[in-house]
Formats: C-alpha cells, structure tokens, sequence
C-alpha cells in the first residue's frame, strides 16, 4: 500500500504556482520522497526527488518539512500543459523491493486559463 | 528517438485468447518493469527485471508470464484472457535498482471483450 496521502484534486490558475501537499508520517529514515506525474494518456513521468533537504531543478521544487511527514512540490508557474495527475511516492534508497515505485491515488491538478 | 517503445498501443481481443506485449527500451538500462493501470487509474507493479533475472514478481495470477531475451527488451505475455485483465499496460526501465529515475514507456490500452 501507497504510505502516501494526498488531496484528490486542486486547482490552479495559469502562471501562478502550484502547491501539491502530501503526507507522508510514516516515512522512514532511509526512503526518499518522489514526484512523478501523468499527463492524459500517457506513462508517468519522473519530476523530482529529495531526502531532507529542499530540491529544485527545472520542472519543480520540492519542499519537505524538518520532521520529514510532509512535502510540497511546487510548479512555480503553471502552464495548461501542467494538467496532470501528480503522484507523491516514498520509496528506499538502496533499492530494496527491487526498486519498484507504490503509487497512490495521486492529486488531479487541473491548470485553467 | 523514443526511449521506452510498446507495441502494441491498441489491443483488443476476446477472452481466452492469448497475446503478447513487447517493450523495448534503448537507453541502455539494466531494470525493466510493466506496471498495470486499472479502470480506476490505480498504478501498480507487475514484474521488475534486473539483467535478464527476475526480481520482483507481484501476486499477478500465474496467466501472466514475462519474458526478457535481453536487457533492453521486456515482453508480457497473457494467457486464457479474462476480461478483468482489460487495463493499460506500461513497461518501464531505470538505470537499475537503485536508479532514482524510472522511464516510461506509452503504454498498451488492452481491451478483452
């Protein structure tokens, strides 16, 4: 089972960020938070991913709170290509489980015009 | 060029046929893996493969049957198709293990009437 929380939908205004929470308390000192998303009809895609520390590279930034029981990702400046269903995984470090990624149900962000 | 192929994109057939799915990936990764995606849009791991070895088999009824004849090609094979087996298939690939980043492939719409 997904050890993740996160609201169903949210929705965003286009340019301005969008803030995807998830929960995560039951998170492990050895596992790491991934974003990935799924655009319409197609395989989900790897954003971002941290430990402790906050992350940015050029799609998002990933926020995670000092008791690392929450995380935001944020898209600074929404585009309707945006629109997606973003997944918050936990998962190891060192490859245990064989690598595989438990996704959850994922929050609906829909960008509107 | 496309990282992670499957053919095909369409399949629908009747139940108690039986077919195949290909996937092949050409970014030079030793872990491969299929994913299904219910009718809800729930995303869960089939089979991981690491180096033609499998190491992840998930409780998938013994009608599913993977087979890697190298490390850059992972295909699914379905016998006696029941139509609870009607979901969209995606393949994946990472660097292995314990690779942060998993790469998708389109996935494979199947349709068992």
């Amino acid at each position: 089972d997904a050890k993740t929380t996160q609201p169903p939908s949210m929705d965003c205004a286009e340019g301005r960020a969008a803030n995807l929470p998830c929960n995560h308390s039951t998170i492990s000192g050895n596992e790491y938070v991934y974003w990935y998303r799924q655009i319409h009809s197609q395989g989900p895609q790897y954003i971002i991913h941290g430990l402790k520390n906050n992350e940015t590279n050029e799609m998002a930034s990933l926020i995670i709170t000092e008791d690392r029981k929450s995380s935001t990702l944020i898209l600074p400046h929404a585009t309707l290509r945006d629109t997606a269903v973003y997944y918050c995984i936990v998962r190891v470090a060192d490859g245990g489980q064989g690598g595989k990624l438990i996704f959850g149900q994922g929050t609906e962000l829909s960008v509107k015009p | 060029d496309t990282a992670v192929s499957q053919t095909p994109k369409y399949l629908v057939t009747q139940m108690g046929n039986d077919k195949s799915i290909k996937c092949e990936q050409n970014l030079g990764h030793d872990t491969m893996y299929w994913y299904k995606q219910d009718s809800k849009k729930f995303l869960k791991i089939m089979f991981s493969y690491n180096n033609k070895e499998l190491i992840i088999n998930e409780t998938v009824p013994n009608r599913f049957s993977p087979k890697s004849p190298d490390k850059a090609h992972l295909n699914l094979h379905i016998n006696s198709l029941e139509l609870g087996d009607s979901a969209v298939y995606f393949c994946a690939s990472s660097g292995g293990r314990f690779s942060y980043e998993q790469y998708f492939g389109p996935g494979t719409r199947l349709t068992v009437t």
